[in-house]
């Protein structure tokens, strides 16, 4: 069964530090999405992207954060200067469609942890 | 701004017996969805829940919708361990999904 597939597992880094979080979503997907989780808390939107362009993003999503599909195939979430509070997980989720019928599948996430 | 709340946070469950969990949303809006998520895992899509009425069933999961009573319902039937895990549900407004905070279910033998 096609997936969606995150890297790296697990990511630390220093406080300030530039991170990019990498993800390919399923190959005929056509919305790309960024959630995160905080230990033990719900996960939280944080973006979505169709078209080449964000369509929505949370308040969390300040201009720390942005997102780049390079090429075909990869789909990325940077963080420009980490903050200690930014330590979470990361998830990639890919849909191939909106509206009706659309399903959420969901990478296995990236730990980040900033130090 | 759309609010999801579940109920129990968390359930403690007794092999063979049935539960309900629950989530109440804040506004009308389109899909309903309802997640599991292992420990240290990802989130794993159970169901999808489009209109008032909807009933979905899998294995011994069953999810239904009341969108008049704002509700969504996960029922467990005869609990057994396997289904140990924390249970999400989301509901979609536009290209966002709001997650409740998540019902922790421990199934003892």
């Amino acid at each position: 069964e096609p997936e969606v597939t995150q890297t790296p597992s697990h990511q630390v880094t220093q406080m300030g530090q530039e991170v990019i979080l990498r993800c390919v979503p399923i190959s005929n997907h056509l919305y790309f999405y960024w959630y995160r989780q905080i230990l033990g808390q719900k996960v939280e939107f944080l973006v979505s992207f169709y078209n080449n362009e964000i369509s929505e993003k949370s308040e969390i999503f300040d201009d720390q954060f942005s997102v780049e599909r390079p090429d075909g195939s990869n789909f990325t979430l940077k963080i420009r200067s980490t903050k200690l509070e930014d330590s979470a997980m990361y998830f990639c989720a890919s849909s191939e469609l909106r509206g009706t019928n659309e399903k959420l599948f969901f990478g296995s996430g990236t730990q980040l942890s900033v130090l | 701004e759309l609010k999801v709340e579940q109920n129990p946070l968390f359930l403690s469950m007794q092999e063979g017996k049935n539960y309900t969990i629950y989530c109440n949303y804040s506004t009308t809006s389109d899909r309903l969805y309802w997640y599991r998520q292992d420990p240290g895992k990802s989130l794993e899509s159970l169901f999808v829940l489009l209109s008032n009425g909807a009933v979905k069933q899998e294995g011994r999961l069953m999810a239904s919708l009341d969108t008049k009573a704002r509700l969504s319902t996960l029922h467990i039937t005869a609990a057994v361990h396997d289904l140990s895990a924390t249970y999400f549900c989301g509901k979609a407004a536009g290209n966002k999904l709001t997650f409740g905070g998540g019902t922790r279910v421990l199934v003892k033998p």
